[in-house]
């Protein structure tokens, strides 16, 4: 099982605000910058999220990021077909001296 | 435009080597780590090693140490994943991506391998 944990499934319908959750410990989330990582079906991963709530250039602003304590969470407003796609959420882990990932939430766009 | 480039898909049989690759184009090879993460079928992402290419500064995950070994040719801005005894476990989607100071960004496009009898 992955070190973070998130929900398995999400679902929305285009125009609605959806949020995934990223559950860790005080080693990861609870100390650490918290990373999203988009990976839509077929493709390699893309950063999406760094430094908890900052985006990339090029990722709308309908994607945030936040933490509180030991678990964050992303959220996607005005929901479009596009996003469907998976979702992980990582961290580095001063425990395990390594990047820790938690195990991806499948969006589905309903 | 910072791109990493990986070979292409293997088909192998137990117990045979592999190395498969990763080119970095578009920026300084030399001064950024990059990342070894497996995806198996229908999986998560796991980390399993990075290396720094200009020194080949290894670190690996305690899940991979000792099952596979990471290089890299600075003079040909390519990183390596290698094994020396593939098992049927190992089949799985590789990608590598090179790590900075926001994140995993970019991603190669990765490399299947199917490790079948």
């Amino acid at each position: 099982q992955s070190v973070l944990t998130q929900p398995p499934s999400a679902s929305g319908t285009p125009g609605q605000r959806v949020t995934i959750s990223c559950s860790g410990s005080s080693s990861n989330v609870g100390s650490k910058p918290v990373k999203w990582y988009q990976q839509l079906p077929g493709t390699a991963p893309k950063l999406l999220i760094y430094s908890t709530n900052q985006r990339p250039s090029g990722v709308p602003d309908r994607f945030s990021g936040s933490k509180s304590g030991t678990s964050a969470s992303l959220a996607i407003s005005g929901l479009q077909s596009e996003d469907e796609a998976d979702y992980y959420c990582a961290a580095w882990d001063d425990r395990l001296n390594g990047p820790v990932f938690g195990g991806g939430t499948k969006l589905t766009v309903l | 435009e910072v791109q990493l480039v990986q070979s292409g898909a293997e088909v192998k049989k137990p117990g045979e080597s592999l190395k498969i690759s990763c080119q970095g184009s578009g920026y300084n090879f030399d001064t950024y780590w990059i990342v070894w993460v497996r995806q198996m079928a229908g999986k998560g992402l796991e980390w399993m090693g990075f290396i720094y290419p200009g020194d080949s500064e290894t670190r690996y995950s305690p899940s991979f140490q000792g099952q596979v070994t990471i290089s890299a040719d600075k003079s040909i801005n390519t990183a390596y994943l290698q094994w020396s005894s593939l098992k049927a476990s190992d089949t799985a989607m590789y990608y590598c991506a090179r790590q900075d100071s926001k994140g995993f960004d970019p991603w190669g496009q990765g490399t299947l391998v199917t490790v079948s009898s």
